[in-house]
This record gives C-alpha cells, structure tokens and sequence, in this order.
C-alpha cells in the first residue's frame, strides 16, 4: 500500500525558499504523475504542479516563475522548492500521487503547514 | 483556467438523509470530474473519479453522476463518519482546478 509523507520546516522568513520533500513508500514512481497541492483559507484547494518519472514537469502558470519539482528515485522522494515565499504562501502543503489517463490523484500525504512570517 | 463552481457551501444533515453535492465548470469537462472528502488531520481521500466510478474502498452508498459542466455527488445514507469538507476538481486540462468545497455537518 503506498504511503505518502511530507517534511520540511513549518516556518519560512519572506523572500526565502520555501523547501518540501514527499517520502513515498510501498510503491513505484513510474507511470504516475506526483503532484504537490496546497490549501490556504483565502484559495481553497490549489494544484500546484507535477512530474513524471521522466522527469517532465507541469506547472500552474500562477507559480511557474519561482516553483521547482525534482525527483529522486534512489531516496524515494519527490521535493518542492518555491523562490520568494509571502505570506501569500502560507498554506497547508500535500503530496499526492496521479493516475494517469484521468488523471486523479489517488493517495494523498496528510499534509504539513508552512507559514510565512519574519 | 477552468473555474469550478461547488454548492451549497456547507449543509447540516442527520444520519440516514440522502445529500446531493453539486460541482459546475465553466466550460465543458466531459468526464474528467474526481471528488475528494477531506478530514482535519487526515489525508485527503479519492472518492470517485472520472465522474463515476467509485474508487476502490469507497463504501457504495458514495455515488457520482454527470458530464460535460454540470456533476453531482449524492451522498446516500449519510453516516457520522462521513462529516468533513468534500471537493470537486477537473482533470480535464492543467493547471486542475478545486471548487471551493462543501463542508458537511452532521446533526
């Protein structure tokens, strides 16, 4: 059964880079999209991006100027950099494994929160 | 980006009632519609996907239907553990998008 994990820190100084990793366990990075998702009471739910285990990426054109996903199969994680962190981004962050084709995200990590204050 | 439009907002129901959770996108979808039940402190939680079908796990009384802009999720037989906020999201194109959620009480 595959099981997903956030980390990070939960504090972030405006203008830094907000950095997460998600452990994955119980299953394989290909043929699956990952995704990073996070919530904020302003927004709702917001789909941030994803990659592949090709490597390729997609990105929400809001984000795509100071968002980075990398993979790295050897650790079994995937990780999240976001450049230049406001308040804006504070926010409850999730990692979420896609299936391809419909594209649904099917197991969710339970989420770790990240606030932006000096 | 496709909005998606969720009503109503919140309800507060009784177990055993049958609940109807409406999801609208602002432009044809087709079937790519998944819904999710989220919980404090859990993670989210896939209920159905490609508008219907009903994923692996999910109690059968969780029941998706429509196309094109307009979907639903009927809730039938509404249990005490079925308490949380519930969200539409389209696949149909990136970046996906959430509707706002509706957050459901039990009475």
């Amino acid at each position: 059964q595959v099981q997903l994990q956030e980390s990070g820190p939960g504090l972030v100084k405006p203008s830094e880079t907000l950095a997460l990793t998600c452990s994955v366990s119980g299953g394989s990075f290909s043929g699956y999209s990952w995704s990073w998702i996070r919530l904020t009471p302003g927004k709702g739910l917001e789909w941030l991006g994803y990659i592949f285990y090709s490597g390729r990426t997609n990105f929400s054109p809001s984000l795509k100027s100071r968002l980075t996903i990398s993979l790295d199969t050897s650790k079994n994680q995937f990780s999240l950099k976001l450049s230049s962190v406001t308040a804006a981004d504070t926010a409850l962050y999730y990692c979420a494994r896609g299936v391809r084709g419909d594209d649904y995200m099917d197991v969710w990590g339970e989420g770790t929160t990240v606030t932006v204050s000096s | 980006d496709i909005q998606m439009t969720q009503s109503p907002s919140s309800l507060s129901a009784s177990v055993g009632d049958t609940v109807t959770l409406s999801c609208r996108a602002s432009q044809t979808i087709g079937s790519f519609l998944n819904w999710y039940q989220r919980q404090p402190g859990k993670a989210p939680k896939l209920l159905i996907y490609a508008a219907s079908s009903v994923q692996t796990g999910v109690p059968s009384r969780f029941r998706g239907s429509g196309s094109g802009t307009d979907f639903s999720l009927i809730i039938s037989g509404l249990q005490r553990e079925d308490f949380g906020t519930y969200y539409c999201q389209q696949s149909y194109s990136t970046p996906w998008t959430f509707g706002e959620g509706t957050k459901i009480e039990i009475k």
